[in-house]
């Protein structure tokens, strides 16, 4: 099935560091939303993003809208071990019954203490 | 807990066997989504379900696999004869009714986990 460029795959850094992971496509979106999972639990919504350009913070997470509606990224300042997980982006392509979720494959994040 | 709730959490059948897996979407919603998760893989989409009708079903099997969300019970997926290659993660989602509900974020339950011995 379709799916977005998620990038990078996986990332090792250390606490305190910060991250940066994208979404990239050739097709145009209407809505962006980036989830986080941990290992034996469903994904959990981080941030949702509705408008071309649009940025949106939720504490130390940080995720734009590009502007050609295209891409999206996330950007994670001052990571702690705890942020440690995989990380989806997800779009909305479409309207009506041609609606259709759209998602990355996950950038797998590793915090080293 | 007003959460997506998905039961049960493990499950194991041997091949052959049928597996059912329930999920009760959040208060609220009456949109029903199933994924399907291989380890270290991204989410699968299987189908798309507001209530007692199938909306979107193009990622289901087109065998031994169906889906329901009645009117009244929460949604059921349904695997018939399993085989080994059936073991994974079932994750179920719902979104709200409000309008506007074509781009409202989806929200997840815990999954199932199913082993085909």
């Amino acid at each position: 099935g379709q799916q977005l460029n998620q990038s990078p795959q996986s990332m090792f850094i250390q606490e305190g560091e910060d991250v940066s992971m994208n979404c990239t496509s050739s097709s145009i979106f209407n809505t962006w939303l980036w989830y986080k999972q941990e290992p034996g639990e469903g994904p959990v919504l981080l941030i949702a993003l509705y408008k071309a350009g649009e940025l949106t913070s939720n504490g130390r997470l940080t995720a734009q809208f590009g502007i050609t509606r295209k891409d999206s990224f996330l950007n994670i300042s001052a990571s702690i071990p705890s942020d440690v997980g995989i990380y989806f982006c997800a779009g909305f392509r479409g309207a009506g019954n041609n609606r259709k979720l759209i998602w990355g494959l996950g950038t797998s994040l590793a915090v080293n203490p | 807990n007003a959460g997506v709730m998905q039961n049960p959490r493990h499950l194991v059948r041997r091949r052959g066997q049928e597996a059912r897996l329930r999920c009760s979407p959040m208060k609220g919603h009456s949109h029903v989504y199933w994924y399907r998760q291989l380890p270290e893989e991204g989410l699968k989409f299987m189908v798309y379900l507001q209530k007692e009708n199938i909306i979107d079903e193009s990622g289901m099997p087109k065998e031994r696999f169906s889906a329901e969300f009645p009117k009244e019970g929460p949604s059921i997926l349904r695997i018939q004869q399993v085989v080994r290659g059936d073991s994974a993660a079932y994750f179920c989602a719902s979104s709200p009714d409000k309008a506007g509900a074509s781009n409202q974020p989806q929200h997840f339950g815990d999954g199932t986990r199913l082993s085909i011995l």
